[in-house]
């Protein structure tokens, strides 16, 4: 039973590039969100996507965009990067409206803006 | 708000003494739940526990023990005869309806358990 998985592990891009972070939820779960995790601090709620739609957004501009395809993965997109989009970027998944579930969450994407 | 407080950025421990992660949290919610998670090295969030704000039961699973108080807002974890296996960070999280059920979490408590 394959967990969450994330691509790519690593990845270096410099100011003003743009990027796009991948995820496939757990076998079963139809929900997912990301999370940006700067260095030393808790996870950010970026969004969460079901039923190939946007839910819930944090306090991200819109710079921060996603999708999420019919097999329930997802992606990150995040454009005009800044010095302070380097973070790791990790991606939960869990069953139904997820509100109260608990997530499952991937190893992560660390992203290094130079 | 929603907001989560961990106030101990770092604990170190000697193999085998008791330790105990604190966690606060604010919600002007009726209805909320409450998450522990450890982060080790490998950047994984592997989740712990769960907790609703109908059920103040405390939890004991293994050497994990968990202390929900309503009264003073907190959800403390406490880790009985740790190991060195136990060295990652914490986090205590939080959903709410208010907040549109979107996860708070604290900054997390990194655990040294030494040999």
């Amino acid at each position: 039973d394959a967990g969450v998985t994330q691509s790519p592990t690593h990845l270096i891009k410099t100011r003003g590039q743009q990027v796009t972070l991948r995820c496939s939820p757990k076998s079963g779960h139809d929900t997912v969100s990301w999370y940006q995790q700067a260095l030393g601090q808790g996870p950010q709620f970026i969004f969460q996507y079901y039923e190939e739609e946007e839910r819930q957004r944090g306090n991200f501009p819109d710079r921060f965009s996603g999708h999420q395809f019919p097999n329930y993965s997802s992606e990150l997109n995040v454009n005009a990067l800044l010095l302070g989009d380097s973070a790791l970027y990790l991606c939960a998944s869990s069953w139904g409206t997820g509100d109260n579930q608990p997530q499952h969450f991937g190893d992560g994407t660390r992203l290094s803006i130079l | 708000a929603q907001k989560v407080t961990q106030a101990q950025t770092e604990i170190s421990v000697v193999e085998k003494e008791d330790v105990t992660l604190d966690c606060v949290y604010e919600t002007r919610d009726t209805t909320y739940y409450l998450f522990w998670y450890k982060q080790p090295p490998s950047g994984e969030l592997v989740f712990l526990i769960r907790r609703n704000s109908f059920d103040e039961q405390n939890e004991i699973s293994g050497r994990y023990s968990w202390n929900f108080q309503k009264s003073t807002s907190s959800f403390n974890f406490t880790i009985t005869a740790s190991q060195v296996v136990d060295s990652a960070v914490y986090f205590c999280a939080l959903t709410s309806n208010t907040g549109g059920f979107k996860t708070i979490f604290g900054a997390g408590t990194r655990l040294f358990v030494k040999a």
